[in-house]
């Protein structure tokens, strides 16, 4: 089951910031948050992970708070090919030894970027 | 140019048929998976392989056979089909396991199986 928590769907206009949150209330010390998303008809796309920091790349930034329970993904300008299903995952890096590295994709959040 | 890719693209097949779908990622990297997503949308991992070597096995039933010829290839092997196969199956690769390196997961297109 995903570890995971996201609104189901959520709407932005396009060219203001989408902010879309994830709570893992339940993360543990060595697992990553990642970032995937999945426009219709395609496969998921990696955006962004980080552990403890703040993490920013030319697609989003990622939020985490200080006690890591939640955190949100950040599009700072919505266009309209942005809208997708987002999956916040959050796995163990480097551990193959059993499932813990599976990435397991919830339900996500569908944005829609509007006009 | 494209990364990870899967063939065929659609595949629409009687029930009881044995059919193959074939990845193959030009990333040079050292492990593969497959996952199915099914009509409500959740996407799940089947396996995974890191160097041809089976790694991860998701209680899947064994009418699934992956079969890797070589680190650059994935491919599934389903005998048997039946109707609840229908689903979106993706291929993805990563660039290893317990190497330190960053094992983001790269997605090929999916393949549409259909089975009537």
């Amino acid at each position: 089951d995903a570890k995971t928590t996201q609104p189901t769907s959520m709407d932005c206009a396009e060219g203001r910031a989408a902010n879309l949150p994830c709570n893992h209330s339940t993360i543990s010390g060595n697992e990553y948050v990642y970032w995937y998303r999945q426009i219709h008809s395609q496969g998921p796309q990696y955006i962004i992970h980080g552990l403890k920091n703040n993490e920013t790349n030319e697609m989003a930034s990622l939020i985490i708070t200080e006690d890591r329970k939640s955190s949100t993904l950040i599009l700072p300008h919505a266009t309209l090919r942005d809208t997708a299903v987002y999956y916040c995952i959050v796995r163990v890096e480097g551990n193959y030894g059993g499932s813990q590295g599976n990435l397991i994709f919830g339900k996500g959040t569908k944005l829609s970027v509007k006009p | 140019d494209t990364a990870v890719s899967q063939t065929p693209k659609y595949l629409v097949t009687q029930m009881g048929n044995d059919k193959s779908i074939k990845c193959e990622q030009n990333l040079g990297h050292d492990t593969m998976y497959w996952y199915k997503q099914d009509s409500k949308k959740f996407l799940k991992i089947m396996f995974s392989y890191n160097n041809k070597e089976l790694i991860i096995n998701e209680t899947v039933p064994n009418r699934f056979s992956p079969k890797s010829p070589d680190k650059a290839h994935l491919n599934l092997h389903i005998n048997s089909l039946e109707l609840g196969d229908s689903a979106v199956y993706f291929c993805a690769s990563s660039q290893g396991w317990a190497s330190g390196i960053q094992e983001t997961q790269y997605f090929g297109p999916g393949t549409r199986l259909l089975v009537l």
